[in-house]
C-alpha cells in the first residue's frame, strides 16, 4: 500500500531547539493528520488540517497544509525532553470513500536535555 | 470516560498458536481499524470495518480475521499463517462525520 514519504527518520536535538518535520505524496490529499506516539503507546491526534494554506496551531505546535495539497509541515518550538517520541503525519485522499488513512513512516525525536 | 480500549497489553504465544487481541470502543464510531507497527517502520492496515457485519482486508491480511459483531468490538486473531506475528498492534476507530482516527493503546504480541 501507498505510504507518505516523512522526513527526516531521526532527529536528535538539544533542549530549546526548534524542529521541523515534513511530509510528501505524488498525490494530492484533502486532508492531513499529525499524531505523536509516545514509547509503547497508540498515537495521540495532535493537529488536523483541512484545506490547502491552512496553518494551525497548537501550543508550541504549528502545522500547515501545503498549497499543492501533496505535503504538509509540523514545527515544533522550543523542544522540552517530553517531545521525545515518534510523529507520524497520515493524509486522506479525495477519492477515498472508505475513511482509510494513508501514514507516513515516522519521525523519531530525541531530546537531549 | 469515552475511548478505545485494546487489551492485553502484552501477550505471549507460542508458535502455532492463534491469538485473538480485543478492541473495544465506546465513542459511537461506525469504522474501526487495525493496524501493524514494526520497529522503524509506520502503520500498516490489516482489516477495517465500516458498519457492522462487514469488513474489508488492508494491505497485509494474510494470517488475520476479523469479525464485527457488534459496533463498539472489532477483535482481531492472529492464526498461525501469519509467519512473522511479533509486532505492536494498533486499533483505531473513526466517525464517518470526519476524517480523524482515533488509536487504543496498543498490544505488544510476542510469539517465542
Amino acid at each position: 500500500g501507498q505510504q507518505l514519504n516523512q522526513s527526516p527518520q531521526s532527529m536528535f536535538i538539544q533542549e530549546g531547539e526548534d524542529v521541523s518535520m515534513n511530509c510528501t505524496s505524488s498525490s494530492i490529499f484533502n486532508t492531513w493528520l499529525w499524531y505523536k506516539q509516545d514509547p509503547g503507546e497508540g498515537p495521540v491526534l495532535l493537529i488536523a488540517l483541512y484545506k490547502a494554506g491552512e496553518l494551525t496551531s497548537n501550543g508550541r505546535l504549528t502545522a500547515q497544509f501545503g498549497i499543492t495539497r501533496k505535503d504538509s509541515f509540523l514545527n515544533i518550538s522550543a523542544s522540552i525532553p517530553s517531545d521525545v517520541g515518534i510523529y507520524f503525519c497520515a493524509g486522506q485522499k479525495p477519492s477515498s470513500n472508505t475513511g482509510k488513512l494513508i501514514f507516513g513512516q515516522g519521525t523519531t525525536l530525541q531530546v537531549k536535555p | 470516560d469515552g475511548g478505545i480500549t485494546q487489551s492485553p497489553k502484552y501477550l505471549f504465544r507460542k508458535e502455532g498458536q492463534n491469538v485473538t487481541l480485543s478492541c473495544e470502543q465506546n465513542l459511537n464510531h461506525d469504522a474501526m481499524y487495525w493496524y501493524r507497527q514494526d520497529p522503524g517502520q509506520g502503520l500498516r492496515l490489516i482489516y477495517y470495518s465500516q458498519i457492522v457485519n462487514d469488513f474489508q482486508k488492508g494491505d497485509i491480511a494474510e494470517g488475520y480475521s476479523v469479525s464485527r459483531e457488534k459496533k463498539e468490538s472489532f477483535p482481531l486473531t492472529v492464526t498461525s499463517a501469519q509467519k512473522n506475528p511479533t509486532a505492536f498492534y494498533l486499533c483505531a476507530s473513526k466517525s464517518q462525520r470526519g476524517p480523524e482516527a482515533f488509536f487504543g493503546q496498543g498490544t505488544r504480541l510476542t510469539v517465542v
